[in-house]
Order: structure tokens, then sequence, then C-alpha cells
């Protein structure tokens, strides 16, 4: 079964500072991945995903992740973060491209931005 | 504007009792989930349904159920059998096809077991 492990789960940072947050998962032969992002008191909304191609992949609100494969990792970065950046951040994974797409989330980190 | 409502927002229930929580979608999506939300745990699957009067269970069914008898609706009823209830829950749907893990995810419901 699939599987995901973020790092960290509180990565507090300064605004107009750089992040990471890190995501690593279980190999697989086929693998896609997300980053989702959960506002307080809300559901999730997707940042970004890969699928296949390029290994880096741009998302929503200037974030950025890469893919990669011999390390098992799917890293979330943005250069330059925004009070407003603050809320929780799950990485995804699935085996699947059609049908139910069930998910496999990790824990969650929270990031938050102190001015 | 199209969405996933979920109702109630909080829910506060007394142990022994059963509770449905209501999830309805107004994006013509084939597929519904259910997860639950805990703190550092992330999101577990509880069931899912690719078709109207088919569901299937997820990773942590046990102590609850689900119907879909419509497509845009499908409740989860939290049963007394489910041993740790307090928790927040997370209703989602999505396309079958041409969109992969791209879930539409409702606001939630919390629920307090008193």
């Amino acid at each position: 079964a699939q599987s995901v492990t973020q790092l960290d789960s509180q990565v507090p940072v300064f605004e107009e500072a750089p992040v990471e947050l890190r995501c690593n998962y279980s190999s697989s032969v086929s693998v896609y991945l997300f980053w989702y992002v959960q506002y307080p008191n809300q559901g999730l909304q997707l940042l970004l995903k890969y699928l296949s191609g390029s290994t880096l992949v741009k998302g929503i609100n200037g974030f950025e992740a890469e893919f990669n494969k011999s390390q098992t990792s799917f890293h979330l970065r943005k250069p330059s973060v925004h009070i407003s950046d603050t809320a929780e951040y799950f990485c995804a994974v699935s085996d699947e491209i059609q049908g139910a797409q069930k998910l496999v989330f990790g824990q969650g980190t929270r990031l938050t931005i102190n001015p | 504007d199209g969405g996933i409502t979920q109702s109630p927002k909080y829910l506060f229930r007394k142990e022994g009792q059963n509770v449905t929580l209501s999830c309805e979608q107004n994006l013509n999506h084939d597929a519904m989930y259910w997860y639950r939300q805990d703190p550092g745990q992330g999101l577990r699957l509880i069931y899912y349904s690719q078709i109207v009067n088919d569901f299937q269970k997820g990773d942590i069914a046990e102590g609850y159920s689900v119907s879909r008898e419509k497509k845009e609706s499908f409740p989860l009823t939290v049963t007394s059998a489910q041993k740790n209830p307090t928790a927040f829950y997370l209703c989602a749907s999505s396309v079958t096809w041409g969109a992969p893990g791209e879930l539409f995810f409702g606001e939630g419901s919390r629920l307090t077991v008193l």
C-alpha cells in the first residue's frame, strides 16, 4: 500500500523568507503526487500535482514542488512567503489515474508565518 | 456557485447515539468520499462511492455507514459502534477520469461526543 511521510509537523518562518515543506512517499512503479492546502476550519484545496513529465511542477499562490524519483521525495517550496500562506499543508499520493481517486494523505505540516 | 455543502458544521452527540452528516454536491461529479481528520494524523478514508447505489469501504470504515441513493448526495452515519467518533469529517467529490487527484472538498463537519 502507498504511504506518505511529511517530515515536519510544524514549520515557523518569517514573512518574505523562503520555505520548504518536505514529503517522502513509498516507492511504486507508477505514482501520482499532490499537495493540498487547508486554511483554518475549511476543507482542502489542490495546490499542485505531478502526474508525469517535467519534475518541477508549479502551482497556485507561487508554490512549486520537485519530484525526485531516486529520493522518493516531493518537497514543496516557495521563495518568499506571505502572512496569508499560514495554513496546514498535506502531501498526498495515488496510484490510480482513473476511477475513484483514493488518495493517501500525509500527516500534514502546519506552516506559520511570523511578521 | 458549484461546490460541496456539508451540514451541520458543528455537532454534539451523547455516547450511544447515532448521528448523520449530510454532504451534497452540485458539481455533477460521479465519485464522492468521506475522510476523517484527526490532529497529527492527516486524512483517513472512511468510505467512497464511484456511482449511485454503489460504495466501498475505505481504510477506517468500522463504526460508519453510508448510502448513495442520488448522484448529488452521500450522507455518512456515525454509529454507536464507532469507539472514538470525535473528529473533523470532510466530504469530497471528483470526476472519475481526466483530472487525477483533483478532489473538491466541503468545509467539514466537526463532531464532538460528550
